[in-house]
């Protein structure tokens, strides 16, 4: 959904450096999420937004920090890369009680 | 019991067939329901939404029994485009809204 982009695509990057994911939005809504896809688990949130400013914890926030300074823009931070951290990462955004849209993913592999 | 629980599949069904997918949520306040699709490695696109009376859009069929609590994807004359994943998603109001997704359900239409 090009209305939701997410950059980088990929990455791979080393134990213990320090990556932040981008997600910008045109769709102009006011909720973004993080989500991370690891085989066999499905789809497990990080965190979300529901307004600049705001942030909430999803269910696997340990590791992880998010920064939403702006609305359209939404980005994930990890401090310290670890390799079990490494997944596919998918930012989504929606309006309330709407179904989300997603970005294209950014598969992150650390070594 | 898990929040929402799909078919673990996979299920691998010749062009043409008839195929249905299940999922339960233990949620009796939820809300909204969805069904979405991802191609392998690709982000979930929304499949349909999911409305109490039920609804169909072209070889569709989503349907949602309250009572029972769980909701249903049909899909006719199976094409080989449609092998995916499904994933059933339930959005409902605890606190904030919170939004759930199954851990998928894979299908491959075989020629």
């Amino acid at each position: 959904d090009a209305d939701v982009t997410q950059t980088p695509r990929n990455r791979i990057t080393k134990t213990g450096k320090r990556i932040m994911l981008e997600c910008s939005q045109t769709k102009g809504h006011d909720r973004m999420y993080w989500y991370r896809q690891d085989p066999g688990l499905g789809l497990r949130l990080i965190y979300y937004s529901f307004d600049v400013k705001d942030i909430n914890k999803g269910e696997i926030s340990d590791g992880y920090s998010v920064s939403r300074q702006a609305q359209a823009k939404f980005s994930l931070s990890l401090e310290s890369a670890i390799p079990n951290q490494t997944a596919l990462y998918f930012c989504a955004t929606s309006r309330s009680n709407q179904p989300q849209h997603f970005g294209d993913g950014t598969r992150l592999s650390i070594l | 019991r898990k929040e929402v629980e799909q078919d673990p599949g996979p299920f691998n069904v010749p062009e043409g067939a008839t195929v249905a997918f299940n999922c339960t949520y233990s949620n009796s306040a939820s809300q909204s329901f969805f069904w979405y699709r991802q191609d392998c490695r690709k982000e979930p696109k929304l499949l349909m939404s999911v409305y109490s009376s039920g609804n169909e859009d072209g070889r569709f069929t989503a349907q949602l029994n309250r009572a029972s609590q769980y909701i249903s994807l049909l899909i006719r004359d199976s094409k080989l485009s449609d092998s995916a994943t499904y994933l059933c998603v339930v959005t409902f109001q605890g606190g904030s809204e919170k939004l759930v997704f199954g851990k998928g359900t894979k299908l491959t239409v075989n020629p």
